[in-house]
C-alpha cells in the first residue's frame, strides 16, 4: 500500500518561513491535499490539488509538488499558525494520510 | 450555516456492531461526496470510507474493508457508516467530512466535530 511520510516536527521563529514536506513514491503524479489541525479542533483544508488555496486561507500558505516530495510552505509564520499539519493523497481510490507534522512557532 | 452533525458513537464490546450517522445542513447535500475520517485521540488522521454524490461509487480503507458499509440518504441529507466485527483498534473519534466535489476521492472541505467510538470489554 502507498506510504506517505512527513517529518514529525518543524520549528520556526515568528516571521520566518516554514516548509513542511510530504514524501511518497512519484507523489507528483497525485493531487496532494493539506490540512491544518489546531488542538481540540477539527482539521481545516488549507491546500488542494498541490497548490490551490481554498477561500479564506491566507496567501502566506502555498504548495508545490515535484518528484517524490510535496511541500506546504508558510511564509511570515505567526504564533497562530502553530498546529498539526497533515498531507493526504489518494492511491487506488483510497485515501492515505501522512503521519502529521507538528509546527512549533518558537 | 454549513454544518455536519455526527451521532451514534458509544462504548461497544469487541465483536459488536455500530451505526454512525451524520446529518448535513446548510448546503445542497447531493452535490457532494461524503467521507468518514477517524482519529485516535493524540494520534494522526486515518481515512475510513467515502461515497460519491449518488451512492454509485464508494471506497474503503483496507483496515476496515469487509467490516463496514457506507451509505447515504439524499432525501434526508444524511450519511451512515455501518460497522461490524469491531476491534479495540477501531476506538477513535470518527469525523464526518464533506468532499469538495461530487466524487468521494477529493479533498475534505467541511468537517464535523466527530463522534467517539470506544471498543472495550
Amino acid at each position: 500500500s502507498y506510504v506517505v511520510t512527513q517529518p514529525p516536527s518543524v520549528s520556526v521563529a515568528p516571521g520566518e518561513t516554514a516548509r513542511i514536506t510530504c514524501g511518497g513514491s512519484q507523489i507528483e503524479d497525485k493531487g496532494v491535499f493539506w490540512y491544518q489541525q489546531k488542538p481540540g479542533q477539527a482539521p481545516v483544508l488549507v491546500m488542494y490539488y498541490d497548490k490551490v488555496r481554498p477561500s479564506g486561507i491566507p496567501e502566506r500558505f502555498s504548495g508545490s509538488n515535484s518528484g517524490n516530495t510535496a511541500t506546504l510552505t508558510i511564509s511570515r509564520v505567526a504564533p497562530g499558525d502553530e498546529a498539526d499539519f497533515y498531507c493526504q493523497v489518494y492511491d487506488n481510490f483510497r485515501g492515505v494520510f501522512g503521519g502529521g507534522t507538528k509546527l512549533t512557532v518558537l | 450555516e454549513v454544518q455536519l452533525l455526527e451521532s451514534g458513537g458509544r462504548v461497544v464490546r469487541p465483536g459488536g456492531s455500530l451505526r454512525l450517522s451524520c446529518t448535513a445542513s446548510g448546503f445542497i447535500f447531493d452535490d457532494y461526496g461524503m467521507s468518514w475520517v477517524r482519529q485516535v485521540p493524540g494520534k494522526g488522521l486515518e481515512w475510513v470510507s467515502g461515497i460519491n454524490w449518488n451512492a454509485n461509487d464508494a471506497g474503503y480503507a483496507d483496515s476496515l474493508k469487509g467490516r463496514c458499509t457506507i451509505s447515504r440518504d439524499n432525501a434526508k441529507n444524511s450519511v451512515h457508516l455501518q460497522m461490524t466485527s469491531l476491534r479495540v483498534e477501531d476506538t477513535a473519534l470518527y469525523y464526518c467530512v464533506r468532499v469538495r466535489t461530487g466524487s468521494y476521492h477529493d479533498g475534505f472541505d467541511i468537517w464535523g466535530q466527530g463522534t467517539m467510538l470506544t471498543v472495550s470489554s
